[in-house]
């Protein structure tokens, strides 16, 4: 079955740029919703954006000026940038599939989640 | 902007009580956009429930959702240890949103 795996920098210092990649296996990413969610420590569920495999984008619109999503469908995997970042940025960073093809739905499944911290 | 209300924010009950948390959403949600998850410390979340009242693959039958337009329930109908857990409701759609979770505690 489809199983997502985050990698990217454990520690990124203010200001930065913070730069995820989200890799697929066991499917192909064509025809399907890909997402960012993440979650602040102790806190909820905080959605991020999502890329269509075509390329279109969606994000939050309280992170929209931050964030880029972007797709590389020949390596299977998507990415997310989020520039200046701030110590309220350090949270679990999850990528999570739509559940079904070409339209929305709920997410299913989701990756195991990579921590990131904000700090000098 | 749909603002989704999950209440109680704590629900404390004992093994074999049955447990019922409830979504609110501040607009109607459309199509049965709602699912359910549960999380455990340390993981990602897992579905529950999608469309409001459809189980997901592998999930017990004591878990059930139901509810329209904007008021959504959950209900364990006897709760096993491995259920304390805390369980966010979200509507998908053009705009994803979770609710901020409810936690069920022994």
């Amino acid at each position: 079955q489809v199983q997502l795996q985050e990698s990217g920098p454990g520690l990124v210092k203010p200001s930065a740029t913070l730069s995820l990649t989200c890799s697929v296996s066991g499917g192909s990413i064509n025809t399907y919703y890909w997402s960012w969610i993440r979650q602040s420590p102790g806190k909820g569920l905080e959605w991020i954006g999502y890329i269509y495999y075509t390329g279109s984008t969606n994000y939050n619109p309280s992170l929209k000026s931050r964030v880029t999503i972007s797709v590389d469908t020949s390596k299977n995997q998507f990415s997310l940038e989020l520039r200046s970042v701030t110590a309220a940025d350090t949270a679990v960073y999850f990528c999570a599939r739509e559940a079904q093809q070409w339209v929305r739905s709920w997410f299913d499944p989701w990756g195991q989640g990579i921590l990131v911290t904000v700090s000098s | 902007e749909i603002v989704l209300t999950q209440s109680p924010a704590t629900l404390s009950l004992s093994p074999g009580e049955r447990a019922t948390l409830s979504c609110g959403a501040s607009q109607s949600i459309s199509s049965s956009y709602l699912a359910w998850y549960q999380q455990k410390p340390g993981l990602a979340p897992r579905l529950l429930i999608y469309d409001v009242s459809n189980r997901a693959t592998g999930i017990p039958d004591r878990f059930s959702g139901s509810g329209s337009g904007t008021y959504f329930t959950l209900t364990i109908s006897r709760l096993e240890l491995e259920d304390f857990a805390v369980y966010y409701c979200q509507q998908y759609g053009s705009s994803p949103l979770f609710g901020g979770g409810t936690k069920v505690e022994i």
